[in-house]
C-alpha cells in the first residue's frame, strides 16, 4: 500500500522560479528519497536524506525532513524547462521486510 | 552510477498468453530487486520483493500465481505475467539495490510497457 502523499499533485511555474513539493508519510522510516521520472521512463534517484538528518543539498536541490511531522519537502531552485517531470518521494522502511514505498508524486511543468 | 537494464521496453500480446520481463543489473550484484507497477499518471505500486535464491515476497493483493518472479542469479530477476488479460496492461518497472546495501538508493530499469489485446 502507498505510504506517502504528496502535494501539490501538479505544479506549473515559469523558468527561473523555484518549485517546492511536499511529501507526508505515515510510519517510521530509515530514510527518505526523492526520485524524478520523465514521462514513460524509469526513475532517477535525486537525493537521499536519512532519518537523523534535517536538511540536505545537492546542486539546485534542497531537501528537508521533519520526522516529528512525518513530512519532507523538495525545493528546486532556478527551475529550467528540462526540470519538467514527475517527482516522487519514497520512504525506506524495515517493517515487515525492507522495502521502499512511493508517494503519489507531483507533476512539475516548467514553462520556458 | 549503477545500471539496471529492463527488457523488453514494450510488448503487445494477445489475451491468454504469458509474457516475461527481464531485469538485469549490468555492473553490480543485486541480492534484492523490486517489481513495481505503474498506471498512467499514478505512482509506483510495489508488487513484490525478489530475493536471489529464494521465493519472492508479494505485497497484499498481488497474485503470486499470476505474476511469477524468479531471481536465479545476483544479476537477473524475471517477472512473468501469466495468462495475461487486458487489465494487466500497465507499465512495469524493476529496481535493484546494491548487494550489502541496507537502505540505500534504488537503481531503476527503464520500464516495460505491456499492452494486452
Amino acid at each position: 500500500s502507498q505510504q506517502g502523499e504528496e502535494d501539490p499533485q501538479a505544479l506549473s511555474i515559469q523558468e527561473g522560479e523555484n518549485a517546492t513539493m511536499n511529501c507526508s508519510y505515515k510510519t517510521s522510516i530509515n530514510n527518505l528519497q526523492w526520485y524524478r521520472q520523465n514521462s514513460g521512463r524509469g526513475l532517477v534517484h535525486l537525493i537521499l536524506i536519512r532519518s537523523n538528518e534535517r536538511e540536505k543539498h545537492s546542486g539546485r536541490l534542497r531537501v528537508t525532513l521533519d520526522t516529528s511531522k512525518k513530512s519532507s519537502s523538495l525545493l528546486i531552485t532556478a527551475s529550467r524547462a528540462a526540470d519538467t517531470a514527475s517527482y516522487f518521494c519514497a520512504t525506506a522502511t524495515n517493517t515487515g521486510g525492507f522495502k521502499t514505498i512511493f508517494g503519489a508524486g507531483t507533476r512539475l511543468f516548467v514553462k520556458a | 552510477g549503477a545500471v539496471v537494464s529492463q527488457h523488453p521496453s514494450w510488448v503487445i500480446c494477445k489475451s491468454g498468453t504469458s509474457v516475461k520481463i527481464e531485469c538485469r543489473s549490468l555492473d553490480f550484484q543485486a541480492t534484492t530487486m523490486f517489481w513495481y507497477r505503474q498506471f498512467p499518471k499514478q505512482s509506483l505500486m510495489l508488487m513484490a520483493t525478489s530475493n536471489e535464491g529464494s521465493k519472492a515476497t508479494y505485497e497484499q493483493g498481488v497474485e503470486k500465481d499470476k505474476f511469477l518472479i524468479n531471481h536465479a542469479s545476483l544479476t537477473l530477476s524475471t517477472l512473468t505475467v501469466t495468462s495475461a488479460h487486458p487489465e494487466d496492461s500497465s507499465f512495469y518497472i524493476c529496481s535493484a539495490r546494491l548487494a550489502g546495501g541496507v537502505s540505500g538508493e534504488l537503481f531503476f530499469g527503464e520500464g516495460s510497457r505491456l499492452t494486452v489485446l
